[in-house]
């Protein structure tokens, strides 16, 4: 079957560093997506990687082993608007995105 | 770009009635789209996957005769809950892709459903 794990959970301090990670096991890959989601709001693309490696923009980053089947997303310099649910969103060889339940972020000032 | 849009953002409704939803790209064509339902602190579902001018394709568990999706247009798709039920109470979100073979969905900003 199809499976994409993220912790639960996370909290973290007001301006540091917190990186949310994501394993999956996909029939086919055709790219990994990260979205924010704000409770009572739709997800809002985050970041989209498809071959190894790091993308940075600006506070947030996203990095990328296939043959690991791991990602991470970075996130730098929280502030507190950055509490949200965090999804991890695979691409299959269907061309359909496989879901991750979701990393809640917690910031403490 | 790549705007989506949903009408109502939220509507109450008594049991048994039904209640439509629409979602609408506002500036590109959609030759799918995706329903979504999001109970209270749970992940998204996927209810069903629709393609311009064909039937749309359920997700195992959901009724498509309680959830009707019409995709008669490259920019809308309408979800018919029929005979609405308190269970059927959540936030239901759509989503579209911009083109063929392209990955990234667009999210509408939902659609809280509360069935009385």
């Amino acid at each position: 079957g199809q499976n994409i794990d993220q912790p639960t959970e996370m909290t973290a301090t007001e301006g540091a560093i917190v990186q949310i990670n994501c394993t999956y096991q996909t029939s086919g890959f055709n790219g990994l997506f990260w979205y924010q989601q704000h409770a009572g709001e739709a997800p809002t693309f985050l970041s989209y990687n498809v071959l190894d490696g790091l993308e940075e923009k600006g506070r947030f980053s996203s990095f990328l082993s296939r043959s690991k089947g791991y990602s991470y997303l970075l996130l730098k310099e929280l502030q507190m608007k950055d509490s949200a649910s965090y999804l991890c969103a695979v691409v299959d060889s269907n061309y359909q995105l496989i879901w991750g339940a979701g990393t809640k972020l917690i910031i403490k000032p | 770009g790549a705007v989506v849009s949903q009408h109502p953002s939220w509507v109450i409704c008594k049991s048994g009635t039904s209640v439509k939803i629409e979602c609408r790209s506002l500036d590109f064509q959609a030759t799918t789209m995706f329903w979504y339902r999001q109970f209270p602190k749970q992940s998204l579902m996927l209810m069903a996957t629709s393609n311009e001018g064909s039937k749309a394709t359920y997700e195992q568990g959901v009724e498509k005769d309680k959830f009707l999706i019409n995709h008669a247009s490259l920019t809308l798709s309408t979800l018919t809950v029929t005979s609405a039920h308190p269970e059927d109470s959540s936030f239901y979100i759509c989503s579209a892709r911009d083109m063929p073979g392209g990955y990234e969905q667009f999210f509408g900003p939902g659609t809280r459903l509360t069935v009385l």
